[in-house]
C-alpha cells in the first residue's frame, strides 16, 4: 500500500530555533501534500495545501511567514517551524495523495516540544 | 464551524461488544467519507470508506452505514477487540484528492 514517511518522529529543542520536518512519500508520487496539526485528544487541523512546483495554500490563520512549507518533488515536501515558541509545541502530522482520486495516506507525525 | 460533527467522543465496549461512531455533515457536496483509525503517537490509518451512491460498505468486522438523506453516517465494529481501542476519526470531502473535513474523534476502549 502507499506509504507515507515523516522525519524526525520527535524533536525537542530551544525557544527561538527552527525545526525543519521531512514528509516523503515512499511508493508513490505526491501530486499534493496536506500538513496538519494536532492538539492532545484533538481533531486534526489542516495547516496547509502543498502542490508540487508550487506555493502552498495555507488556511485561515495560519502564519505562512511562521510555517514554511515547500514540495519541491514528487516524493517530498517539508515544513519549516521557523524561530520556533512553546505554543508551537504540538504534533505535526503529513498526508499525500498520488491523484486526484485517491485517499489521503498519512505519515506517522512528528512532535515537537519547544523548551 | 464544525463541518463534520462526531458522536461519542469517548466509548467504551466489552470484548466481543458492537462499537459504534456516528457522523453527520451539513455540505451535500461532500461525496467522499471515509473512516481512519489512530493509534497514540501515529499518525492515522485508513480504515474504510464509503461514498454515497451505496447504503452499507463491509470490510471484515468494519462496516459504514451511510444514510444521505439525514446526511449521516456511523462506523460499526464488529465484535470489538482490545486492539481495536484506539481514536477513530470520520471525515468528508468533495472527491477525495482534496481537503479532508474530520469530525472531533473518538476515544474506543475495548475491555477484555
Amino acid at each position: 500500500g502507499a506509504v507515507v514517511s515523516q522525519h524526525p518522529s520527535r524533536v525537542i529543542c530551544k525557544s527561538g530555533t527552527s525545526v525543519k520536518i521531512e514528509c516523503r512519500s515512499l511508493d508513490f508520487q505526491a501530486t499534493t501534500m496536506f500538513w496538519y496539526r494536532q492538539f492532545p485528544k484533538q481533531s486534526l487541523m489542516l495547516m496547509a495545501t502543498s502542490n508540487e512546483g508550487s506555493k502552498a495554500t495555507y488556511e485561515q490563520g495560519v502564519e505562512k511567514d511562521k510555517f514554511l512549507i515547500n514540495h519541491a518533488s514528487l516524493t517530498l515536501s517539508t515544513l519549516t517551524v521557523t524561530s520556533a515558541h512553546p505554543e508551537d509545541s504540538s504534533f505535526y502530522i503529513c498526508s499525500a495523495i498520488s491523484g486526484g482520486n485517491q485517499p489521503q495516506h498519512f505519515g506517522d507525525g512528528t512532535r515537537l516540544s519547544i523548551l | 464551524q464544525q463541518q463534520v460533527k462526531q458522536s461519542p467522543q469517548s466509548l467504551i465496549v466489552q470484548k466481543g461488544g458492537i462499537s459504534i461512531i456516528n457522523c453527520a455533515y451539513e455540505n451535500t457536496a461532500f461525496d467522499y467519507f471515509p473512516w481512519y483509525q489512530q493509534f497514540p503517537g501515529k499518525g492515522p490509518a485508513l480504515l474504510i470508506a464509503i461514498r454515497p451512491d451505496v447504503s452499507e460498505k463491509k470490510e471484515g468486522r468494519f462496516t459504514i452505514s451511510f444514510n444521505k438523506s439525514a446526511k449521516q453516517f456511523s462506523l460499526h465494529i464488529m465484535d470489538s477487540q482490545p486492539g481495536d481501542s484506539a481514536t477513530y476519526f470520520c471525515a468528508a470531502s468533495k472527491g477525495t484528492g482534496n481537503q479532508f473535513y474530520f469530525g472531533t474523534g473518538t476515544s474506543l476502549t475495548v475491555i477484555p
